[in-house]
């Protein structure tokens, strides 16, 4: 009963290099997004996804790509780290607004 | 733009007393609210909501209060206990979203001592 699975949990990168964050779920939800978390502002939407296939913008996309790759998975992509993009990231799913699921998530520091 | 607010970083109180978080919004055309627990090294987790049509939900020893001309809710604990000390979000789906997506207050840090 694992919900949903971000990899890593942890990472550190320098600036300019690129990696992506794996998020994979295990209820079958349609919709699946990524959040950002800094002190004093919250949960910041980057990316969601409705449906399998399909991928929008939330508040804060600049520097980042996603991957809807099949219904479980969905990731996140940095091409080139900025010191800017330091922060813990959550990959939820839901079914409509109120059943959101969220994955552990993601230490990231950019040195 | 943000469509919901909390306003306090941070709230101290003691054990067995009341916890009050508050939480605004600017958006009257919110359906529901949501408010959400988490704790440090784990995502978020649902704690309890309200319809737009209604002014208070109860659950436990959780209670939301919707003051719609206010436009402010409120999250009540109550007795308070040390395992409820967490960051407390308040959320909502902007209705051009068709519930489809969240937006999140900044967050209260909820500290219940022993």
């Amino acid at each position: 009963n694992a919900g949903v699975t971000q990899t890593p949990k942890f990472q550190v990168l320098k600036t300019g290099q690129s990696m992506t964050l794996q998020c994979a779920q295990d209820m079958n939800h349609n919709s699946m997004y990524w959040y950002r978390q800094d002190p004093g502002m919250g949960l910041r939407l980057i990316y969601y996804s409705a449906s399998e296939g399909t991928t929008d913008k939330g508040e804060v996309p600049n520097g980042y790509n996603v991957s809807r790759l099949n219904k479980r998975e969905f990731s996140l992509r940095l091409e080139s780290a900025a010191p800017s993009q330091t922060s813990v990231y959550f990959c939820a799913s839901s079914v409509g607004g109120h059943g959101y699921t969220f994955g552990s998530g993601t230490r990231l520091t950019v040195v | 733009d943000q469509q919901v607010k909390q306003n306090s970083p941070s709230l101290s109180v003691q054990e067995g007393r009341i916890s009050i978080l508050n939480c605004d919004y600017t958006n009257s055309m919110f359906d529901y609210f949501l408010w959400y627990k988490k704790y440090p090294a784990e995502g978020p987790t649902f704690l309890i909501s309200i319809s737009s049509i209604k002014d208070k939900n109860e659950d436990g020893r959780f209670t939301v209060f919707l003051n719609k001309s206010a436009k402010h809710l409120s999250l009540h604990i109550v007795p308070s206990q040390p395992g409820d000390s967490a960051v407390y979000f308040c959320a909502a789906p902007p209705p051009e979203t068709s519930g489809s997506r969240l937006t999140f207050g900044e967050g209260t840090q909820l500290t219940v001592n022993p």
